[in-house]
């Protein structure tokens, strides 16, 4: 079955920097979404990263602050710039892998960042 | 924007049936996903429904009533794996493969 992988799995990084996360899909697929599960808390949709054109932001979310790229139907990266301890979080990445129901979105393992 | 409801945590025992609601509210429903998240772990797709009534799966069992904006997920023989969060999510007809998640149950198994 189509796979879904991220890294890093996990960082630890300084305030005020920036970490690029890379989304892999070994698959085509039409739609790959950012997500942010804060400590304790659900999933929040940061974007849908859209192949070859910007990314379109949820409310609360500018690119400035989270620019994400979509270079084909299979890869993508998120950054997070100019890193604050609110940030600290675990960003997942999603697509919807042909098989699943409707458009079911099947998840990658996840990035763990600590900002100290 | 969507309203989804789920209660935090919910506590059974081994070999037991535990049922997680799930109500919300929204527009051009499209159809409603649970997940389960371990700890430390991303969700994992368990169950779909877009049409009323029930999808039954192994031990997992869900169950969809548009009208009453109402959702359930069964559990049944629980097993002590079966500890973790269960994740309620509604996509919409007017957001493309985008998920609103609830809070999350966390259901606790004991021996």
């Amino acid at each position: 079955s189509a796979v879904i992988s991220q890294k890093p799995s996990r960082d630890i990084c300084q305030r005020g920097t920036s970490l690029t996360i890379q989304c892999q899909v070994d698959s085509q697929v039409t739609m790959m979404f950012w997500y942010r599960q804060q400590p304790g808390q659900s999933l929040t949709l940061i974007a849908t990263a859209n192949q070859g054109s910007e990314a379109t932001y949820e409310s609360g979310f500018v690119i400035d602050k989270f620019p994400i790229s979509r270079p084909n139907l299979t890869f993508s990266t998120l950054t997070v710039s100019n890193m604050s301890p609110e940030d600290s979080s675990i960003y997942l990445c999603s697509g919807d892998l042909a098989g699943g129901p409707g458009d079911t979105q099947y998840f990658g393992p996840g990035t763990r960042l600590t900002v100290l | 924007g969507q309203n989804i409801d789920q209660p935090t945590e919910m506590t059974a025992t081994e070999g037991a049936i535990v049922q997680i609601n799930c109500t919300y509210q929204t527009s051009g429903f499209n159809g409603l996903f649970w997940y389960q998240q371990h700890a430390g772990e991303a969700p994992t797709f368990l169950s779909y429904n877009v049409l009323d009534g029930l999808e039954e799966k192994g031990r997992f069992s869900s169950f969809l009533s548009r009208s009453k904006g109402y959702s359930y997920l069964l559990l049944k023989e629980l097993q002590m794996k079966d500890s973790a969060s269960y994740l309620c999510a509604v996509m919409t007809t007017d957001s493309w493969g985008k998920l609103q998640f609830g809070a999350g149950t966390q259901v606790v198994v004991t021996p």
